[in-house]
């Protein structure tokens, strides 16, 4: 079993539209969490971290449930500019390595 | 304040040849860590390392491979030999020891 789980997707979506992505980890004893952007042979950019009062900035809003082990990615309003892979991505301890998930591919179309 | 940095951006080799992959963390941070991305792949963890300390190395092939970041300079990767399989991206990540980590613009090895 992946240490951090994601549907490879893609997700084709009409602007406008709202799309959920889901994770799963397997370490009960990560502590942190973070959604991850990667555009096409580029780096990947933080996103947003992942609390587990659930937080929003903008159109996009992010919950984790530790009980379950599982982290959500909502996003409202779909823009063209968010195409892009969006990576679950999980830490142990500050200082410690990211886990990455494999990715969920959004294609947004006009 | 400029971001993480890495040079070069896209690197050639042939077989048997030698790679060196450097990075600059941004300014104030002291962690440096290591990540491949393989093609069609996610980024696997490989190395992190403080000034002049290798803190965890437990993704890093056995062989071939090292890494270091020295008291000054820049955080150098190091691929010895390289073969087909070593053709990937290589992304650098900084911190301050928050959690959160932050990517330089990788370098694309392609080994012939």
């Amino acid at each position: 079993r992946k240490e951090v789980e994601q549907d490879p997707g893609p997700f084709n979506v009409p602007e406008g539209a709202t799309v959920a992505f889901n994770c799963t980890y397997s370490n009960s004893a990560s502590q942190s969490f973070f959604w991850y952007r990667q555009d096409c042979r580029k780096e990947p950019k933080l996103l947003m971290s992942v609390y587990s009062s659930g937080n929003e900035d903008g159109r996009f809003t992010a919950q984790l449930n530790r009980a379950s082990q599982y982290i959500s990615l909502l996003i409202r309003d779909s823009k063209l500019s968010d195409s892009a892979t969006y990576l679950c991505v999980v830490n142990a301890n500050a200082g410690n390595m990211l886990t990455f998930g494999g990715g969920t591919r959004l294609m947004v179309k006009p | 304040n400029a971001g993480v940095m890495q040079n070069p951006r896209h690197l050639v080799r042939r077989r048997g040849q030698e790679a060196r992959l450097r990075c600059s963390p941004m300014k104030g941070h002291s962690h440096v860590y290591w990540y491949r991305q393989l093609p069609e792949e996610g980024l696997k963890f490989m190395v992190y390392l403080q000034k002049e300390n290798i803190i965890d190395e437990s993704g890093m092939p056995k062989e071939r491979f090292s890494a270091e970041f020295p008291k000054e300079g820049p955080s150098i990767l190091r691929i010895q030999q390289v073969v087909r399989g070593d053709s990937a991206a290589y992304f650098c990540a900084s911190s301050p020891l928050a959690p959160e980590q932050f990517f330089g613009p990788g370098t694309r090895l392609t080994v012939l």
